[in-house]
């Protein structure tokens, strides 16, 4: 099992909608989690940290953890053609005792016009 | 600097040769990370540096790949006798460290090529 699964998509969106990511992990004692945002060629560049169960709000974007169920997710508000991208979903897993991020594959997002 | 950077930002080598990617953090950042990424691959971690403890190389494909980190800040990346499969994008990354808070930023990246 990775340690961090991501659906590859593309998922694909009309603009104006609501883009759903979603992440899960297996470390369990994991408490730090990440979205970040790749656009192709580029390096990633981070959009969002949580640490607790909830959401967490910033502009359009939404983070929501669930600890429980080991489940990340990132919505996308009024999704626009300039939020089409790959979204990589990060995790400090407690288990290795690494302070790096574990990365999931990443799911491609497409915002149709 | 105000970013990570990271030298050389493409490079072609030949099958054999060695090769030496330079990183430089941002200024006060104690962690440093190597991470690779093939073509439309997720990124795949190599090594982690924290202060003066011993790196975290659990992430290092083969013993042709190595890394230091000279005088806390400047790390180099380097890949003996190249591969095919080591061509890549190689990004170096650096955080304030604290604790689980910390937040990483990349640099642009090194494009390799091994023909």
């Amino acid at each position: 099992q990775k340690e961090v699964e991501q659906n590859s998509g593309p998922l694909s969106v009309p603009e104006g909608a609501i883009a759903s990511l979603n992440c899960t992990y297996s470390d369990r004692g994991s408490q730090s989690f990440f979205w970040y945002r790749q656009y192709s060629g580029k390096s990633p560049e981070l959009i969002m940290s949580i640490y607790s169960n909830g959401d967490k709000e910033d502009g359009r974007f939404t983070a929501q953890l669930n600890k429980a169920s080991q489940y990340v997710s990132l919505l996308i508000r009024d999704s626009q053609p300039s939020d089409s991208a790959t979204y990589l979903c990060a995790v400090i897993s407690q288990d290795t005792g690494r302070r790096a991020l574990t990365f999931g594959s990443g799911t491609r997002l497409q915002v149709q016009p | 600097g105000a970013g990570v950077s990271q030298s050389p930002s493409n490079k072609v080598t030949e099958k054999g040769k060695d090769v030496e990617l330079r990183c430089d953090p941002i200024s006060g950042h104690t962690a440093l990370y190597w991470y690779r990424q093939s073509l439309g691959q997720g990124l795949e971690f190599l090594i982690y540096f924290q202060g003066n403890s011993a790196p975290d190389k659990s992430g290092l494909p083969s013993d042709r790949f190595s890394a230091e980190r000279t005088g806390g800040s400047v790390s180099t990346l380097t890949i003996q006798r190249t591969q095919q499969e080591d061509s890549a994008v190689y990004l170096c990354a650096s955080s304030l460290y604290r604790g689980s808070g910390n937040t990483i930023y990349f640099g642009e990246g090194s494009w390799l090529t091994v023909v």
